[in-house]
């Protein structure tokens, strides 16, 4: 089976520009979240979907926005792009919310680099 | 907010070495805490994971138990290999919004030497 999958694998913007992250889930699964690792830290939550619907957010800007479509895959959004928002951007698929079904599984991330 | 805090690296060993790494956490109510692996290039892996208070989490020789006293989670290994060389992440679920999000420490960067 595969993985969580996400595109594009690396992307260069320039400040003030917009870009979009997509994610694919594991199969089944119904729940995407999305984390920030800026580089040499720990990964920082910034949404969790469920069935479509926006479940939790982190400390983040309303420059960052996401949704999830009917076949639970997901984009995140992020306008007027900041040299600060150069990151690897991961996405983690688990089959629900809490207990057993929380277990998350991440993709490979993409690389972004605001110059 | 609750929060985890690792040990600092880098950790540099020798092949065959006893390794630890430390983690506590800070937290209302009973999380499950849990570590993860990133290879270079690469997303993260669960290496293990634990639910609740005394349970010990084990996978490819690495163990983990959850100390509720102590309120600490440290990763062991008895015998490292070079192919453990990674970035290891300690984390913990956070509750929010009737669902969870989860919060991980800073990485503790793990060299093996031949």
């Amino acid at each position: 089976d595969a993985g969580v999958t996400q595109s594009p694998t690396h992307l260069i913007k320039t400040r003030g520009q917009h870009v979009t992250l997509r994610c694919s889930p594991i199969s089944g699964h119904k729940s995407v979240s999305w984390y920030q690792q800026v580089l040499g830290q720990g990964p920082q939550f910034i949404f969790q979907y469920y069935e479509k619907e926006e479940r939790g957010r982190g400390n983040f800007p309303d420059r960052f926005s996401a949704r999830q479509f009917p076949n639970y895959s997901s984009e995140l959004n992020v306008n007027a792009l900041l040299l600060g928002d150069s990151a690897l951007y991961l996405c983690a698929s688990s089959v629900g919310l809490t207990g057993i079904y929380y277990e998350q599984y991440f993709g490979p991330g993409t690389r972004l680099t605001v110059t | 907010g609750n929060s985890v805090t690792q040990m600092e690296g880098p950790v540099t060993l020798s092949e065959e070495a006893f390794l630890t790494i430390n983690c506590t956490y800070t937290a209302t109510g009973y999380p499950s805490l849990f570590w993860y692996v990133q290879y270079p290039g690469e997303g993260l892996q669960l290496l293990l994971k634990a639910t609740k208070a005394d349970d010990k989490g084990s996978n490819k020789g690495f163990e983990a138990t959850y100390r509720k006293e102590t309120t600490s989670f440290h990763l062991e290994k008895g015998s490292v290999q070079v192919s453990d060389s990674a970035v290891y992440f300690c984390a913990l679920s956070d509750p929010i919004q009737g669902a969870q999000k989860l919060v991980f420490g800073q990485g503790t960067r793990l060299t093996i030497n031949p």
